[in-house]
């Protein structure tokens, strides 16, 4: 059984600061891995999307890594902005034939203070 | 907009109604999925459409949910007899039909049962 676990499950940062987020899984053998954001009493907003053969992906300000032998992603945080202040979560889908589903963490809340 | 939508955004229903609630995908999109978010965790998977067929269903998904995307296109899910335990957010998301493809994700709908 897959399992995801997201550390810390809180973080309060100062505005500027860089910063990193967590995520593991127990199974190394996935699709891919995505990680989203969720503002409060919102839907999901789709941030980056690895696939299993790579190593990272980059949009703007975030940086997503993973180590799939590690079973271990991170998303990197340039700069940080009071913005940036929702719940980051991470899912996985399993390699396995018509397992289509998203496996999700229980996310870190960020919050930047200014 | 051309992203997923959901209908109705909030829902307050008394235990022992029944709700439905409509999804609708990213057009050109043939995989549908419905995902339960109970307050402070991540979504949990509750079922999978690849155009009309239902492929997958968790355990989740008890005798009291029925899910359907009859023409391929929209879905829906009821819950018969609602309990206070099925206060949650339900989210869709949709995807292209190539496994680990991207999922995007709608608004969310907010079931409140008193």
């Amino acid at each position: 059984k897959q399992e995801v676990t997201q550390i810390p499950a809180a973080l309060s940062v100062p505005e500027g600061e860089n910063l990193v987020l967590n995520c593991s899984f127990t199974d190394s053998a996935i699709y891919n891995l995505q990680w989203f954001r969720q503002d409060p009493g919102k839907g999901l907003t789709s941030l980056l999307l690895i696939q299993s053969s790579q190593r990272e992906q980059t949009s703007g300000r975030l940086n997503a890594s993973l180590d799939k032998s590690s079973g271990r992603s991170t998303l990197y945080i340039a700069a940080s902005q009071p913005g940036d202040s929702a719940t980051y979560l991470c899912a996985v889908i399993r390699a396995l034939q018509g397992a289509q589903k998203l496996v999700f963490g229980q996310g870190t809340r960020l919050t930047i203070n200014p | 907009d051309t992203g997923v939508s959901q209908d109705p955004r909030h829902k307050i229903t008394k235990r022992g109604q029944n709700v439905t609630f409509r999804c609708d995908p990213i057009s050109e999109h043939n995989r549908l999925y419905w995902y339960r978010q109970t307050l402070g965790q991540g979504p949990e998977f509750l079922t999978y459409f690849q155009n009309e067929a239902q492929l997958e269903k968790s355990r989740l998904l008890s005798d009291r949910f029925s899910a359907e995307r009859p023409k391929g296109s929209f879905s829906t899910l009821e819950i018969q007899r609602t309990e206070q335990g099925d206060s949650a957010m339900y989210l869709c998301a949709s995807s292209l039909a190539f496994s680990g493809s991207e999922q995007f994700f709608g608004p969310g709908t907010r079931l409140t049962v008193l």
